[in-house]
Parts: C-alpha cells; structure tokens; sequence
C-alpha cells in the first residue's frame, strides 16, 4: 500500500476554512485518495475521495495536484462539531482494505 | 442513510472467556471488515471477508480470532480466549464494491 504522510495536529478558528495537507508521493496510478475522519472514538466517518480531480461533496473539497503525490482537504466552514482526527489514505481497487495511519487531529476553535 | 449496526455496544468479559461481537452490515454490500483500536492508538486492521470467506488479515488476527456471517445479514467476531491485551474498541465495516467504508459506532470491550 502506497502510504502518506500528514501533519500530526492542526488547529483552525470557527467559521474559517480548515485546510488538511496529505503527502502521498508514492501512490500508483489506479489508487485513489480518501479521507476519513473520526470523532472522538465514534466510528471513522467517509468524508470524500478522489482519483485525479478535485471533488467536493456536502462535507468538502479535495483537491488533488495534478502530479497526484499530494492533496489538500478543505472543510470551507469549519464548526466545533469538525473537531475530529483526519485520515487521509490511499486505497486502490474496490474491497481493498483501508489502512489508517495517525492521521491529523483538528482543533476547531472559538 | 444506511448504517451498520454494533452489538453490544459495550462487553465486559473475564480473560480467557470467549466473546462474540456482532455486527449487522449494511444489506447489500459485498465486504466486510474489522477494526480495532486499543485506547488512544490508531485504528488497525483485523479482518475483510468478501464471498463468505476471509480475503485479508493482519498480524493481530491470530488463531484466537475466527469472523462468519451466519446467516447472510450477521457478521461476527469471536475471539476464543480472551486476553487483556484485546481490550478495545472494535469497529466493524462494510463496502460495497464502488467506494467507501461505512462504519459501525463499535463495540468496547473490557477484558478484566
């Protein structure tokens, strides 16, 4: 599994956007980037995932450089509900397991 | 929206006791997976299982764990002899075969 690297914790003001890096300098062209989050001990949470170009769904953007060994999460507004643990992974084919690394933990402040 | 469910949601048990977590995937999704996470370390692999048998395991998912679907809607995980160091989190998850995982909100379990 190709794997990425990311900022152990970060912090963001209420109602600011919250950018999330991920390195994953190694990922192979049929791997996809997704994020995950978990809120304290709940269960990871699927956020968003990308092949190649940036996505945005309700929760957030990703974008992907064009390169693909790096991407950004962007929560545009964060709340202090968005405190959480962010993982990035990389995952190729469907039924591919997930791995999580340490992630980063975001801080929403007030 | 769907959501894989978790019982219980927490198991208090006596080391060398055997436990069945169980979790109920969601309908028509193909893999299956468990997680766990031991207080305060990341999440870790355990088991996927895909057409009724284990596609995947790691190193923690010794001989002590076995994982079935009994029934086409139950996923379980049983660990035969519990011991302290399995105390966690356990999350189960389940994916079908385009994209992402759903997971269960876990079960804590306590091995005293």
């Amino acid at each position: 599994d190709a794997k990425t690297t990311q900022p152990p914790s970060m912090d963001c003001a209420e109602g600011r956007a919250a950018n999330l890096p991920c390195n994953h300098s190694t990922i192979s062209g049929n791997e996809y980037v997704y994020w995950y989050r978990q809120i304290h001990s709940q269960g990871p949470q699927y956020i968003i995932h990308g092949l190649k170009n940036n996505e945005t769904n309700e929760m957030a953007s990703l974008i992907i450089t064009e390169d693909r060994k790096s991407s950004t999460l962007i929560l545009p507004h964060a709340t202090l509900r968005d405190t959480a643990v962010y993982y990035c992974i990389v995952r190729g084919t469907s039924g591919d397991k997930v791995i999580f690394g340490p992630g980063t933990s975001l801080s929403v402040i007030p | 929206e769907p959501e894989v469910t978790q019982t219980p949601s927490h198991q208090v048990t006596q080391m060398g006791q055997e436990v069945i977590l169980r979790c109920v995937p969601i309908s028509n999704h193909l893999y299956f997976y468990w997680y766990r996470q031991i207080l305060g370390q990341k999440v870790e692999f355990l088991v996927s299982f895909y057409n009724n048998e284990i596609s995947e395991k790691s190193e923690i998912f010794d001989d002590q764990f076995s994982v079935e679907r009994p029934d086409g809607s139950n996923f379980t995980l049983k660990i035969r002899s519990t011991k302290l160091e399995d105390s966690a989190m356990y999350f189960c998850a389940s994916s079908d075969r385009v994209e992402k995982l759903f997971f269960g909100s876990g079960t804590q379990l306590s091995v005293l």
